[in-house]
């Protein structure tokens, strides 16, 4: 079965601190994504990757940037953790070609004080 | 970034097959249409996908006509577990939409 795994369930961070949300997955794939939830909001794309190094932007980057350095893993940083990041965040992977089902991590529920 | 709309939330008995329609703009010729399944703090579950026509799996079925402007995720005999909230997908460079949230009553 396809593993996507997630560094934490629950972090809690002060406002204005540096943020590293990780992300591994254990199926080789080429696509990976971050995405956010909130009440009422359904899943917005934040950053997608679809090979190492290599990024684009989704509907809501600003506040956020990622890395990319090896296949298995991509990481979501907040540069300056602000309230208003306050959320649910969800990485997914996804192979490069044909289908693309994507398999969902857990999530970390980030609280920014 | 290709989108899609669907109903915001549906309500069903027990029993009964409840029938979830997604619109796609600007989906791409190459993409399939997914749908996903979620339930409270958990991440989406992958439900079925297809390219076009009809696709039918052990849990539901997707309806795509020859435009592939929309899609229609059929659930038969639903159960109160079916409870959920079902997301549509056109992916590739897609987002996900608000989804659908389904509560099935006794």
């Amino acid at each position: 079965d396809v593993k996507v795994t997630q560094s934490s369930r629950y972090l809690v961070k002060r406002t204005g601190e540096k943020v590293f949300l990780e992300c591994v997955q254990d199926m080789d794939h080429e696509n990976m994504f971050w995405y956010r939830q909130d009440p009422g909001l359904g899943l917005r794309l934040i950053y997608f990757s679809y090979d190492v190094k290599m990024k684009e932007k989704g509907d809501i980057p600003e506040g956020y940037s990622v890395s990319r350095e090896k296949k298995e893993r991509f990481s979501l940083i907040l540069e300056s953790a602000s309230t208003n990041q306050t959320s649910m965040y969800l990485c997914a992977s996804s192979p490069s070609t044909g289908a693309y089902e994507q398999y969902f991590g857990p999530g970390t529920r980030l609280t920014v004080t | 970034l290709a989108k899609t709309t669907q109903p915001i939330s549906m309500d069903s008995y027990e029993g009964q097959e409840v029938n979830i329609t997604c619109s796609h703009n600007n989906i791409a010729t190459n993409d399939y249409i997914t749908w996903y399944q979620q339930f409270p703090s958990q991440g989406p579950r992958f439900i079925i996908q297809g390219y076009k026509t009809k696709v039918t799996n052990e849990v539901a079925s997707l309806f795509i006509p020859a435009d592939r402007k929309s899609s229609t995720l059929s659930l038969p005999r639903v159960s109160l577990s079916d409870t959920a909230v079902y997301y549509c997908l056109a992916p590739g460079k897609s987002t996900f939409g608000d989804g659908t949230t389904l509560t099935v009553k006794p």
